[in-house]
């Protein structure tokens, strides 16, 4: 499975625009990008995903190079309620498969 | 259900005991995941069912832990003589048909298990 590597945390203010990019050097051919959000006593949720160029949807867009090495999650407008840690993982498709978590991006949103 | 339900949602136990945690998936969701979360970590995955049968097992971290899921639907996992390191949140998700590539995957919000 591919590895992901991510920043650890980001701080924000609210209504600012945050990019948390995350680098999978090894990505394979059959294998998505996808992101997940996770709050304080929850589970993770799935937020996006996408396979290459761009990908937007009512919560966030999706960023993905030609090269597919790495991917831009990017958050419009941050609000406090948009503080959780943020996983990148790439998950094969087409086969039943386990997901894989890092240590995510711990976002905080201030005023 | 509407969405993946776990209970208990907390669960304190003395070391050495025997604990279940269960998991409802959504309905029709054909494969259910177990999941483990330590404090500042990803969730670390335990063990996956399609169906009835657990397909892959490989995350469970020794024979104290033990999943069923015999009519496919609610799942149990069994843990024996608790150790304190086994206190954490146990996550449970469902996805459609198990390509989480293209679905997702719904997650409960969990079971935390404490050990003292």
């Amino acid at each position: 499975l591919a590895k992901t590597t991510q920043p650890i945390s980001m701080d924000s203010y609210e209504g600012q625009e945050v990019n948390i990019t995350c680098s999978h050097n090894n990505i394979a051919t059959n294998d998505y990008i996808t992101w997940y959000q996770q709050f304080p006593s929850q589970g993770p949720r799935f937020i996006i995903q996408g396979y290459k160029t761009k990908v937007t949807n009512e919560v966030a867009s999706l960023f993905i190079p030609a090269d597919r090495k790495s991917s831009t999650l990017s958050l419009p407008r941050v609000s406090l309620s948009d503080t959780a840690v943020y996983y990148c993982l790439v998950v094969p498709t087409g086969t039943a498969s386990k997901l894989t978590f890092g240590t995510g991006t711990r976002l905080q949103v201030t005023l | 259900g509407a969405g993946v339900s776990q209970t208990p949602s907390n669960k304190v136990t003395e070391k050495g005991k025997y604990v279940e945690l269960r998991c409802d998936p959504i309905s029709g969701h054909t494969a259910l995941y177990w999941y483990r979360q330590s404090l500042g970590q990803g969730p670390e995955f335990l063990i996956y069912f399609q169906g009835t049968g657990a397909a892959d097992d490989s995350g469970l971290p020794n024979d104290r832990f033990f999943a069923v899921r015999p009519e496919g639907s609610v799942s149990t996992l069994k843990i024996q003589r608790t150790e304190r390191g086994d206190s954490a949140v146990y996550l449970c998700a469902s996805s459609l048909n198990g390509d989480g590539g293209n679905y997702g995957y719904t997650f409960g919000s969990g079971t935390r298990l404490t050990v003292v």
